[in-house]
């Protein structure tokens, strides 16, 4: 069955620090892929997404992600955060055929230190 | 089109009544999803509509849980006899299958979230 899996559940970083959060699927099919971030009290939003092509994709706020068909992985990364950017992080992933089910990871709490 | 919107946001119940959660679609998204999702976990599948048609639903989910999508637009989902294991936020997305014309294909499968509708069980 199709799953995705974040590793890292809670992270807490300082301002200017790098950051990359893990995200593995279970798929052999074509998919796409997508971080979806929710700010404290907002609406989950999507952060960046791939579907094809370049698999180095950039997303808002200078965040990026790369997809590494080999690994089933869709790492997140943004070399430099910001307080603002402390929020919870999800991956997921849809399988473009049969069911399009759209299927999330249990999330990552990132906190940025002022 | 102010995307999209849930309604109760919040509903506190006691335990064995039915509820109702109704999820109002951005209007040309033909997509509709429901999840779950308490805290420290992920949004959890529940169900999906492709217009009015229910093309799958979770095996997590039981009997009790029901979810309608008529006429291709809004959709309710209603649970019954409510237990406190139902305690949740209960959360609605509506995407598009293809992209509008001139949007390319990145306007496809992006989930745009409502609110969310929180209950609680007593």
């Amino acid at each position: 069955a199709q799953s995705v899996s974040q590793h890292n559940h809670h992270v807490i970083l300082s301002e200017a620090a790098s950051l990359e959060l893990g995200c593995n699927y279970s798929y052999g099919g074509t998919v796409n892929l997508f971080w979806y971030v929710q700010y404290p009290g907002q609406h989950l939003q999507l952060l960046l997404k791939y579907f094809s092509g370049d698999p180095l994709v950039k997303g808002i706020k200078g965040f990026e992600a790369e997809f590494i068909k080999s690994k089933f992985s869709f790492n997140l990364r943004k070399p430099s955060v910001q307080w603002s950017d402390t929020a919870e992080y999800f991956c997921a992933v849809i399988v473009t055929s049969g069911t399009y089910k759209y299927i999330f990871g249990t999330g990552t709490r990132l906190k940025v230190l002022a | 089109d102010t995307g999209v919107s849930q309604d109760p946001r919040h509903k506190i119940t006691k335990r064995g009544q039915n509820v109702t959660f109704r999820c109002d679609p951005i209007s040309e998204h033909n997509r509709l999803y429901w999840y779950r999702q308490t805290l420290g976990q992920g949004p959890e599948f529940l169900t999906y509509f492709q217009n009015e048609a229910q093309l799958e639903k979770s095996r997590l989910l039981s009997d009790r849980f029901s979810a309608e999508r008529p006429k291709g637009s809004f959709s309710t989902l209603e649970i019954q006899r409510t237990e406190q294991g139902d305690s949740a936020m209960y959360l609605c997305a509506s995407s598009l299958l293809y992209p509008l014309s001139g949007q390319g294909i990145s306007g496809a499968n992006v989930l745009t979230f409502g609110a969310g509708s929180r209950l609680t069980v007593l």
